[in-house]
């Protein structure tokens, strides 16, 4: 069986600080790893993804993520958070033999002014 | 180009009333999924299809829940004798074919079971 966990419901940073939004991951084998965002009332928005090769991984609005194989974590993180940054952030974990998502619960981000 | 597209946007219904929820995936994907996110949790995943076929309905929660994809384009969800506890988004996925391939979320239906 595969899951997720986000340990933090909330995360808070000032704009132009650095971000870092935690995932930690269970799977057999090899995992594919993704981060995806969500505004309100909107559906979910892809914003990166790890599939093989380097353990860094840039994506969208200048997200990256790191994975770490040894300690089973994909953390999310950004150099210089913005106010529009703020919304909801789910990491999922995939088995490469299964085609279905594990989404974790999500962590809000707030980026204050 | 068109993303995934859901409806209705929204659907309320009545205790025990059959509702049918439509997505219309990417043009060209292969796979598509259906998830249900409760509030203040995330997407839980339903059933996913290659083509026409169901490759794992492993996540439906009972028998009143089914999904078709005749086509291998357009699906439909389908809720039999609906619960209050059936209330949720449902969120319809596509990707190019499974595996790897980063999946794309539709906008999701807001179903609300009086």
């Amino acid at each position: 069986a595969q899951s997720v966990a986000q340990p933090e419901d909330q995360v808070n940073v000032a704009e132009g600080n650095p971000l870092t939004v935690k995932c930690t991951y269970s799977v057999s084998g090899n995992p594919y790893l993704f981060w995806y965002v969500q505004y309100p009332n909107r559906g979910l928005q892809f914003l990166l993804k790890y599939i093989t090769g380097d353990n860094l991984v840039k994506g969208s609005y200048g997200f990256e993520a790191e994975f770490n194989k040894s300690q089973t974590s994909f953390h999310l993180k950004k150099p210089s958070a913005l106010v529009s940054d703020s919304a909801l952030y789910f990491c999922a974990v995939r088995d490469p033999n299964a085609g279905k998502s594990t989404f974790g619960d999500g962590t809000t981000l707030t980026v204050k002014p | 180009g068109a993303g995934v597209s859901q409806t209705p946007s929204n659907k309320v219904t009545e205790k025990g009333k059959y509702v049918e929820l439509r997505c219309d995936p990417i043009s060209g994907h292969t796979a598509l999924y259906w998830y249900r996110q409760s509030l203040g949790q995330g997407p839980e995943f339903l059933i996913y299809f290659q083509g026409t076929g169901a490759a794992d309905d492993s996540g439906l929660p009972n028998d009143r829940f089914f999904a078709v994809r005749p086509e291998g384009s357009v699906s439909t969800l389908k809720i039999q004798r609906t619960e209050r506890g059936d209330s949720a988004v449902y969120l319809c996925a596509s990707s190019l074919f499974a595996g790897y391939e980063t999946q794309y979320f539709g906008p999701g239906t807001r179903l609300l079971v009086l």
